[in-house]
């Protein structure tokens, strides 16, 4: 299994529509990410949790929710999802210390229409 | 100005070729450097990470970081077909308890010619 498992891979929904895009790990870290990559901008940080009651926003939070049910998991929700939320999702986890790097899973292809 | 910056590409090289991935930085608090390699409709993986400046060799990949020049470079011996993929650079200031999130380059689209 895979250290980092998102669910779905793939989603197309309609405008207006709420979905929840959801992250599972296994690596016992504590933190935990979710960002978006769009063509053009890169990777752009929409929250990010450093432990179950830590819950921070990151630079494009408008329009996103998230919840982080254990420590383990972490959900990103699009409470009314817009065309311009087009987008690939990934989460990553992380752990405090020198050098580390995160580990990202394999991402969701999300499709607003 | 952004933070990170680094060309997007595409660069094209035969293979065999040595090949160079560059970002520079702005922002003079960053201390650790590190290469993410991504392939297409794949997650980033960490290839590389080096800790202030100097250089960091593991196998074929060099990492070297210029803090005076604030570039960091990414070299690819022997590159292979396989190399072929977006690397991103990524870098972050010292955790002092705080958040201590990475900030990213747009990625470099890397083609390795067979």
């Amino acid at each position: 299994d895979a250290d980092v498992t998102q669910t779905p891979r793939n989603r197309i929904t309609k405008t207006g529509k709420r979905i929840m895009l959801e992250c599972s790990q296994t690596k016992g870290h504590d933190r935990m990410y979710w960002y978006r990559q769009d063509p053009g901008l890169g990777l752009r940080l929409i929250y990010y949790s450093f432990d179950v009651k830590d819950i921070n926003k990151g630079e494009i939070s408008d329009g996103y929710s998230v919840s982080r049910q254990a420590q383990a998991k972490f959900s990103l929700s699009l409470e009314s999802a817009i065309p311009n939320q087009t987008a690939l999702y990934f989460c990553a986890t992380s752990e405090p210390g020198q050098g580390d790097g995160y580990t990202f899973g394999s991402g969701t292809r999300l499709t607003v229409v | 100005q952004k933070e990170v910056e680094q060309d997007p590409g595409p660069l094209s090289v035969p293979e065999g070729a040595i090949v160079s991935l560059n970002c520079t930085y702005s922002n003079s608090a960053f201390q650790y450097f590190m290469w993410y390699r991504q392939y297409s409709r794949k997650g980033p993986e960490l290839l590389m990470y080096t800790y202030s400046s100097g250089n960091k060799e593991d196998g074929r990949f060099t990492a070297q970081v210029d803090k005076s020049s604030k570039y960091i470079s990414l070299f690819i011996r022997d590159s292979q077909p396989s190399d072929s993929a977006t690397y991103l650079c990524a870098m972050r200031g010292y955790s002092g308890g705080g958040a201590d999130g990475l900030t990213f380059g747009k990625g470099t689209h890397l083609i390795i010619q067979p």
